[in-house]
């Protein structure tokens, strides 16, 4: 059964201090895989999205993942958070458009 | 263009009282669904609609209906509301386009006592 998997239910980092976020993912075939952020009292933004080739993507907001087949993982990164950065990070996947299946999220808390 | 768009952003419901969530979009997207959101979670489908006229179920359609009469809107119904329908509900569109992407409502967050 497809399932996506976040781990960290909440992280907590510095401001100016680097991000990971992971996500593990289960599903019969390599799928579109998704990065969404939600700001409190908000909906769903995408950040970034990857379907084919270039492994390392890039998003919106100086956020980059990497897909790693190999460990079915999709982990979200940035070099340098901002404040403004504090939110929920939600991992999705699917195959079609009939399909999304999103992870439980990881709350960002960034520190002054 | 306004997006998605849904009414109302808070309601409190009574047990057993009925209520329509709005949900339109100005995209001309054929795609709509309507999520629910709880605490540690993450989001699951409800409903989904291919198109006008079409509607299917997703995850967790109990105790929920939608209808698709035109491409704008897909309002969801709750016909007896009960506690565990207790959540915040996010609609959100997608294109045919192949990207997948799905644009999001700013929900509607929903009380039942």
């Amino acid at each position: 059964a497809q399932s996506v998997t976040q781990p960290d239910i909440h992280i907590t980092v510095s401001e100016g201090a680097s991000l990971e976020l992971r996500c593990n993912y289960s599903y019969g075939a390599t799928p579109y895989l998704f990065w969404y952020v939600q700001s409190p009292g908000q909906g769903l933004q995408l950040l970034l999205k990857y379907f084919s080739g270039d492994t390392l993507v890039q998003g919106i907001k100086g956020f980059e993942a990497e897909f790693k087949r190999s460990q079915s993982s999709f982990n979200l990164r940035k070099p340098s958070v901002h404040w403004s950065d504090a939110a929920e990070y939600f991992c999705a996947v699917g195959a079609n458009n009939n399909d999304m299946r999103f992870g439980a999220g990881t709350r960002l808390t960034v520190k002054p | 263009n306004a997006g998605v768009t849904q009414t109302p952003k808070f309601r409190i419901l009574k047990i057993g009282q009925s209520m329509t969530l709005q949900c339109t979009q100005d995209m001309n997207h054929n795609y709509m669904y309507w999520y629910r959101q709880d605490p540690g979670m993450g989001l699951k489908l409800i409903y989904y609609s291919v198109g006008a006229g079409i509607t299917d179920k997703g995850e967790v359609p109990n105790g929920y209906n939608v209808s698709r009469s035109t491409t704008e809107d897909f309002p969801l119904r709750l016909e007896l509301a009960a506690p565990s329908q207790t959540s915040v509900y996010f609609c959100a569109n997608a294109g045919t386009s192949g990207s997948h992407e799905q644009f999001f409502g700013p929900g509607t967050r929903l009380t039942v006592l």
